[in-house]
């Protein structure tokens, strides 16, 4: 459904801990995005990459970091640094026009 | 780069009456604008979209226009049903190259009996 799959749908994490977000595509699509969204807000920009080992910081990159070793994954790591992760993260690719959005990974501090 | 405003944050209708959703963007480079329906706890999902060589499009109960000279666009919805009810995003940005994103701040429509 969409090509685009994102693990896992719940995490819970430990104060103080880093955890990694999967996305993987299927779309053969160069740009991929992470979004965050809390409660009632809308989509911030975390990272985004245009093609293979290429990215960029968006609006809120800190605490956060990814990386882009091939065209099918684009993995984001939450940081100890990052003081408020719980959320819901969203990760998208684009071709030309559509983007296309996974089912989300739900992140919990506890 | 690209900034996107949007409004209402929220917007209650009676079933049946119309809504309408306004965004504003920045870049007059952005030739593309589409409009998202996300609903609770699922995926954004795109509803329409709109080039910048065309000033309205309609799919059923749907439609978005698009006033270039204001830099502007805006999604009507109209004979609103409950299953109407969800969170919509707007999005401007030029295709064919891998733009930043930007989306709106969102809409919460909630469609009442």
């Amino acid at each position: 459904d969409g090509g685009i799959t994102q693990s896992p749908k719940y995490l819970f994490r430990k104060e103080g801990q880093n955890v990694t977000l999967s996305c993987e595509q299927n779309l053969n699509h160069d740009a991929m995005y992470w979004y965050r969204q809390d409660p009632g807000q809308g989509l911030r920009l975390i990272y985004y990459s245009q093609i293979v080992n290429d990215f960029q910081k968006g609006d809120i990159a800190e605490g956060y970091s990814v990386s882009r070793e091939k065209k099918e994954s684009f993995p984001l790591t939450v940081t100890s640094a990052q003081k408020n992760p719980t959320a819901f993260y969203l990760c998208a690719t684009k071709d030309t026009d559509e983007a296309f959005f996974g089912q989300g990974t739900r992140l919990t501090v506890v | 780069g690209e900034n996107v405003e949007q409004h209402p944050s929220t917007l209650s209708v009676q079933e049946g009456d119309s809504a309408v959703i306004k965004c504003t963007y920045s870049d007059s480079a952005s030739n593309y604008f589409p409009w998202y329906k996300q609903e609770l706890g699922k995926r954004p999902q795109l509803i329409i979209d709109i080039r910048s060589n065309v000033g309205e499009k309609k799919d059923q109960r749907i439609a978005v226009t698009l006033n270039k000279t204001a830099k502007h666009f805006s999604l009507h919805i109209t004979e609103t049903q409950p299953e109407d009810s969800a969170v919509y995003f707007c999005a401007a940005y030029f295709t064919g190259t891998a733009s930043k994103l930007t989306f709106g701040t969102g809409t919460r429509l909630q469609v009442t009996l």
